[in-house]
C-alpha cells in the first residue's frame, strides 16, 4: 500500500540555518510527490511538486527513487517559514496520501 | 473568486446528533474531497468524488456519508456523531493537474 512517512513531528531551527524536512514513501509505481504547507491561520496550500523541479520561497525537493525519499530543503531558514508541512503522494484518480506532518519552528 | 468555501467554521455537537458540513468550489473542478486532520495523523481522506454524480470511499469513511449535489457542491454528513469524530475537517477540489485546493476547515467538537 502507498504510504508517506515524515519521521519528525516537530523540527526547530534558528533563523539563517539550513532546514531539511524528511519525507519517505512507499509506492509500487512511478510516484508523483508534493509538499503542502499550512501557515498559521491560513489554509493548506501547495508548496511544490517534484515534476516541476522548481524552487518556491527558497525551498527545493529532490526525488530520490533509490532511497524512496523526497526531502524538503532550504539553505537559510526565515522566520516566516514557520508552519506545518505535509508531504503527499498521488494514489491515482487524483487522490493524495499525506504524511503525518512536520511542524517547523524557526527561532529568531 | 472565492476558491473553496466551507460552512460552518466551528460546530459543537452532542453524541448522537447529526449534522452536514457544506463545501462549494467555484473553480469548475471535477474532483472534490473530504479530509479529517488529527494531531499526529496528518490528513486522512474520508470520501472523494472524481466527478459529478460519483463518490468513493477513502481511508476512513465509517460514520460518514457524502453527496455530490452538483459540480460545485460536495457535502459531508455525520448521521450520529461520536466523540471520535472530533476533528478538523477540510474540503478540497482539484482539476486536471493533481494540485488540490483546500477550504479553510471546519473545527468540530463532539461531546
Amino acid at each position: 500500500a502507498q504510504r508517506v512517512t515524515q519521521p519528525e513531528k516537530l523540527l526547530s531551527v534558528f533563523k539563517g540555518a539550513p532546514v531539511e524536512l524528511k519525507c519517505n514513501y512507499s509506492y509500487s509505481g512511478s510516484p508523483e510527490l508534493f509538499w503542502y504547507v499550512q501557515y498559521s491561520r491560513q489554509r493548506l496550500q501547495l508548496l511544490l511538486r517534484h515534476i516541476s523541479r522548481e524552487s518556491i520561497k527558497g525551498f527545493t525537493a529532490d526525488l530520490n527513487k533509490g532511497e524512496t525519499s523526497f526531502h524538503l530543503k532550504k539553505p537559510f531558514a526565515q522566520e516566516e517559514d514557520s508552519a506545518m508541512y505535509y508531504c503527499a503522494l498521488t494514489q491515482g484518480a487524483q487522490k493524495l496520501v499525506f504524511g503525518q506532518g512536520t511542524r517547523l519552528t524557526i527561532n529568531p | 473568486n472565492a476558491g473553496v468555501t466551507q460552512t460552518p467554521k466551528f460546530q459543537v455537537l452532542k453524541t448522537g446528533q447529526s449534522m452536514t458540513l457544506q463545501c462549494a468550489q467555484d473553480m469548475n473542478h471535477n474532483s472534490m474531497y473530504w479530509y479529517r486532520q488529527d494531531p499526529g495523523m496528518g490528513l486522512r481522506l474520508i470520501y472523494y468524488s472524481a466527478s459529478e454524480g460519483t463518490t468513493d470511499k477513502g481511508e476512513v469513511p465509517n460514520g460518514y456519508n457524502v453527496s455530490r449535489l452538483n459540480k460545485r457542491e460536495f457535502s459531508l454528513r455525520l448521521e450520529s456523531a461520536a466523540p471520535s469524530q472530533t476533528s478538523v475537517y477540510f474540503c478540497a477540489s482539484s482539476g486536471t493537474l493533481y494540485e488540490q485546493y483546500f477550504g479553510p476547515g471546519t473545527r468540530l467538537t463532539v461531546t
